[in-house]
This record gives structure tokens, sequence and C-alpha cells, in this order.
């Protein structure tokens, strides 16, 4: 089981948008809409933006989206800000009642 | 309000078993639905899924550390044990566990949606 792809790593001005991809294959994101994005600070545990692909918990800001294409999922950040410096992480369900994450994403606003 | 606390050993040598204990607040493992999960963080490096265990006694490994990790629930004190067997320096890590969002019954559940704070192990002689 090998980990989804993720670039390791992105950067944007504030104000910008920026995708960040997460690739898999049909055995995990292809095949299933139980991708989960992640956001984790220095030092920090993870916090969930984003699950079944598309939706935001309560109290995450509109400015996070997911979607999907195929074996990849991306989440997009619009209107960048400063405190969305962060690492970026997704994670799928995959057959056989396992799970598996991306190698994440180094976000930086320049 | 749903919180989790790893706790266990800072320090171990290697060949020696891990032992981390979840204690939740805020859900229970009788709940239908109900799941904790442990996820692995070494230093600078990315997140790895270890392990789940949901309400009903089904658990899960990661296929590359099957042979060695152990997930195993007590429903009366709220707790969720992970033991790893004969660890290495490459073990080293944070360890997190986290709640298991489920939205509909007998299906996987969606993601992890509250974690806990992470407890950093050492494996070193």
């Amino acid at each position: 089981q090998s980990a989804l792809r993720q670039p390791a790593s992105l950067s944007g001005s504030p104000g910008q948008s920026i995708t960040i991809s997460c690739t898999g294959s049909s055995s995990d994101v292809g095949s299933y809409n139980l991708l989960s994005w992640y956001q984790q600070h220095p030092g920090k545990a993870p916090k969930l933006i984003i699950y079944e692909g598309s939706k935001r918990p309560s109290g995450v800001s509109n400015r996070f989206s997911g979607s999907k294409s195929g074996n990849t999922a991306y989440l997009t950040i619009s209107g960048l800000q400063p405190e969305d410096e962060a690492d970026y992480y997704c994670c799928s369900y995959a057959e056989t009642s396992t799970e598996v994450f991306g190698g994440g994403t180094k976000l930086t606003v320049l | 309000q749903i919180t989790l606390k790893e706790s266990g050993p800072t320090l171990v040598k290697p060949t020696q078993t891990l032992t981390l204990t979840c204690t939740f607040s805020g859900f229970s493992l009788i709940t239908s639905g109900e799941g904790v999960g442990w996820i692995r963080q070494p230093p600078g490096k990315a997140l790895e899924w270890l392990a789940l265990i949901y309400w009903d006694d089904d658990k899960w490994y990661s296929p590359s550390l099957k042979s060695r990790v152990t997930i195993t629930k007590d429903t009366f004190k709220n707790q969720v044990v992970l033991t790893m067997t004969n660890v290495d320096p490459v073990d080293t890590a944070t360890y997190y566990c986290a709640h298991k969002l489920t939205l509909r019954l007998g299906q996987p559940g969606s993601a992890y949606d509250v974690w806990g704070q992470g407890a950093m192990v050492t494996v070193s002689s």
C-alpha cells in the first residue's frame, strides 16, 4: 500500500488561490468518496478541513474546498491568508479495510 | 465535546514492546458507528495510518505493520490501546489517536474529526 502522492511544496501570495493534488489509484481515491484533508501547523495535531471529498466541517472557512477527478483529489484554498501556511495531508479509505495518507504538502504563503 | 489524550512511555529500547493508551470522552465505543484510530508522524515526516477499531470490535491494520501492531478497546474505561512489538529506532514518532467520524452505519467512517494532542515516543538504546 503506497502513500497517496502529493506535491512536496507549494507557495502562493496572500489573496491568491492554490490547489493541492492528491493522487491515488482505483483501489483508493478513484473508487471511494471517503477522502479527507487535514491541515497541520508546526507542533500541532492535524485538523480536519474536508471530508467525503468536498464537505466542510462546521467552523472551517469556506475558502477551503475539495473536489475529485478520477484517481486524483484536489484541495483548493482561495483568498490565501498568512494563517493558511501549514502542512496539508489527504487521506483515503482503501480496499480491504485500510486507510492511507498522502505524503503531505508544505504550503508557504509568501 | 469529544476529547482524546494519548499516554505512554516517552522512551523505549529497541526490540521492546510499546504500549500506548488513548483515553477519550464525549462518546462511547458501545455506541454503533463509533471508532478510534491511531496515526503516527516521525519527526519532520508525513502522517502514517496505523490502525482503527470500531464499536463492534472490527479492527483494521496497516498492511506494513500488521504483524507488529495490535489495537484493543476497553469500553468501560473509555480507552483504546495500541501495542507495537519489536520496536526499532524508525518507530520514533509522535503517535496520535483520533475519533473516527462515521455518518452512515454499515459503511466505513468518513474522516478523523477530533485528534489527541499526540505523544512523542523515542526508540533508542
